[in-house]
């Protein structure tokens, strides 16, 4: 149990699917992260949620859209992706910035 | 922004070997952590060292923050020590994003 849980663990879908990765924790952390891995490609920041508000856009294209309802989810709505998007999707939980990052175990993408 | 640079990139080692893994950044840090990512993709935290020296079983690490640069010590590696190893860092420098290094790959032999 690592306290950052990630739905579903692996996703196929087309081009012009819709679809949303799901991440929960349960470590009572204020800050939530997406993270991307390419292959052979150093892990990129896409999105930061402090206390439920977006705190940083890496310069993500518009198809991916991040939802934080809450503390505790975090959402990442996919729309019309692009096959250089398939790659592993992380999401972290911190209890603040400078505080350690705990990873969830990942959604590995694939779009045909 | 912050540049974090691991090295080496792969390394091969037999299993009961001992290894030394370096991460060196670019700027002043607040925080610094290994991960660990094994072949099924989890990252695992090892150790939050935003200075000093920490243990963890068969796995140690130093963070000098003044001559930016950290160690982590792999002792009487085992094959589940496969996988890769990242440092990542925070740093003021860097908007207080974390930022990873481009991994160390180790590949422990039986």
């Amino acid at each position: 149990e690592t306290g950052v849980t990630q739905t579903p663990r692996h996703l196929v879908m087309g081009m012009t699917n819709k679809k949303s990765l799901k991440c929960e924790q349960h470590l009572g952390h204020n800050a939530m992260y997406w993270y991307k891995q390419s292959a052979k490609k150093p892990l990129e920041l896409m999105f930061v949620y402090s206390l439920e508000e977006r705190v940083e856009n890496n310069s993500v294209p518009s198809r991916f859209s991040p939802e934080c309802p809450n503390s505790s989810h975090l959402f990442l709505h996919l729309h019309t992706l692009q096959p250089e998007d398939s790659a592993l999707y992380l999401c972290a939980s911190s209890q603040g910035y400078n505080q350690p990052q705990h990873f969830g175990d990942g959604t590995r993408l694939s779009i045909l | 922004g912050i540049q974090v640079e691991q090295s080496p990139p792969d390394l091969i080692l037999q299993e009961g070997a001992n290894s030394t893994l370096r991460c060196n950044f670019s700027d002043s840090v607040n925080n610094l952590q290994w991960f660990h990512q094994n072949p099924w993709g989890q990252l695992i935290n090892l150790f939050y060292i935003p200075s000093g020296t920490k243990q963890n079983g068969r796995l140690s690490a130093t963070t000098v923050a003044t001559e930016r640069y950290s160690l982590l010590y792999i002792s009487s590696s085992q094959t589940t020590d496969s996988g890769v190893y990242f440092c990542a860092v925070e740093a003021w420098a860097a908007g207080n994003k974390l930022t990873f290094g481009g991994g160390t790959r180790v590949l422990v032999k039986p």
